[in-house]
């Protein structure tokens, strides 16, 4: 398995406080993404990285925030927590890019009542 | 924009069955597509990866092809095993751009 830790597992929070979700990987992959997971929505792409303080956003970004300010670790920013970003989040790595397998790591359950 | 489609939502098959999942999309510039397996309350799984230039690739029981110019992409399960048992997704790429999902096929094998 690839050696992607995200942190925590589950969290419950409530509206408009601020909550980080952490993605460790040990496999020094050049790049890192965050994904949500919704019911009738599948996985839809934050942000993702393809280095060190290079971020991009993808199709949901709004109301999120990343850094990576180490290659190993990408952190995931919800500003204000609203119960529309209840959700399974997923951290995936990959070497070169979406050309090679991409590994993902066990989800981040996230409640915000 | 890119939009992957799978179909069906989900299938119950009796074990032994061959099964096929289907996946298309809309953009036929791609440069890959990728198949993942997700158990329940697990992250994803990649399975095969078909590069643009490629028709198909196997792995075990599982082999997937790839019709880019009609953009679609099937995956064929044989002897279908309880343990099979999951959602499977189709993902593809157009080289740099971040891979777009499909919704996915929850797949049940009745033993």
């Amino acid at each position: 398995d690839a050696g992607i830790t995200q942190s925590p597992r589950h969290k419950v929070t409530e509206t408009g406080t601020p909550v980080t979700l952490r993605c460790h990987q040990t496999e020094n992959h050049r790049y890192m993404y965050w994904y949500r997971q919704d019911p009738g929505h599948g996985l839809r792409l934050i942000h993702y990285s393809y280095g060190v303080k290079d971020t991009d956003k993808g199709e949901v970004s709004d109301g999120y925030s990343v850094s990576r300010s180490k290659t190993e670790d990408f952190l995931l920013t919800l500003e204000s927590a609203t119960s529309s970003q209840t959700s399974v989040y997923f951290c995936a790595i990959s070497d070169y890019g979406s050309g090679n397998t991409i590994y993902f790591g066990e989800g981040s359950w996230l409640t915000v009542v | 924009k890119q939009e992957v489609t799978q179909i069906p939502a989900a299938l119950s098959v009796p074990e032994g069955e061959n099964l096929v999942l289907n996946c298309s999309f809309t953009d036929s510039a791609i440069y890959n597509l990728q198949w993942f397996r997700q158990d329940p309350g697990k992250g994803l799984t990649s399975l095969l990866l078909i590069q643009s230039s490629q028709r198909e690739q196997t792995s075990g029981r599982l082999n997937a092809s790839l019709d880019k110019s009609s953009g679609r992409s099937t995956l064929y399960i044989a002897a279908s095993q309880p343990g099979d048992s999951a959602t499977y997704l189709c993902a593809v790429t157009s080289g740099n751009t971040p891979l777009v999902f499909g919704k996915g096929t929850r797949l049940s094998v009745i033993a």
